[in-house]
């Protein structure tokens, strides 16, 4: 595709409720991130994947969280039981080799409001 | 890990002004890319630097690694510039996280 693609792009739930958060990466990018934005946090790195593997998942923030992916392309961020302080917006990044040194293109995120 | 500073926190400007956002950061890297966030919260690339100089228009930035900081200057402001500039950066080889500073909220006045 020609971005990035996130969905849904707004997502109110109830503290308490599980939630899915869907990214398409750029056609042909083997690398795909996951990050939050919120205001306390700023932006911070959740999980990588290179293909359908998670080398680095060091930035979940407890078990409630979970991703993964599948056919190296779409990727799927889970969190069970939603708290207040989930509430930010979820933003997925591809790269095309994923080697660091690589340019990430980010997708337009989605907004979670936990009520 | 890796610390990465931005300055100013804030900056507003008139319309037709010169700035320099400036990144400091606490380790090597080799990945440091410029963003802005617009009002819609979309991060939009403006360059990939970990080291150099890079020109775009009226925008360009350069990055000073055996310093361990870059700058992002914005010749002749428009009110489109408006939003957050963040630095990110990337600390090593093999590990794929940016790791991103607080950002400066540009301001442009008509």
């Amino acid at each position: 595709g020609a971005g990035v693609s996130q969905s849904p792009s707004n997502k109110v739930t109830e503290k308490g409720k599980d939630v899915e958060l869907r990214c398409d990466p750029i056609s042909g990018h083997t690398a795909l991130y996951w990050y939050r934005q919120s205001l306390g946090q700023g932006l911070e790195f959740l999980i990588y994947f290179q293909g359908n593997s998670a080398p680095d998942k060091s930035g979940l923030p407890s078990d409630r969280f979970s991703a993964e992916r599948t056919g190296g392309s779409v990727s799927t961020l889970t969190i069970q039981r939603t708290q207040q302080e989930d509430s930010a917006v979820y933003l997925c990044a591809s790269t095309l080799l994923g080697q660091g040194a690589d340019t990430q293109y980010f997708g337009p995120g989605t907004r979670l409001t936990v009520l | 890990g890796i610390q990465v500073e931005q300055s100013p926190p804030d900056l507003i400007l008139q319309e037709g002004a010169n700035s320099t956002l400036r990144c400091n950061f606490s380790d090597s890297v080799n990945n440091l890319q410029w963003f802005h966030q617009n009002p819609w919260g979309q991060l939009i690339n403006l360059f990939y630097i970990p080291s150099g100089t890079k020109q775009n228009g009226r925008l360009s930035a350069t990055t000073v690694a055996t310093e361990r900081y870059s700058l992002l200057y914005i010749s002749s402001s428009q009110t489109t510039d408006s939003g957050v500039y963040f630095c990110a950066v990337g600390e090593n080889f093999g590990n794929e996280k940016l790791t991103f500073g607080t950002g400066t909220r540009l301001t442009i006045i008509p």
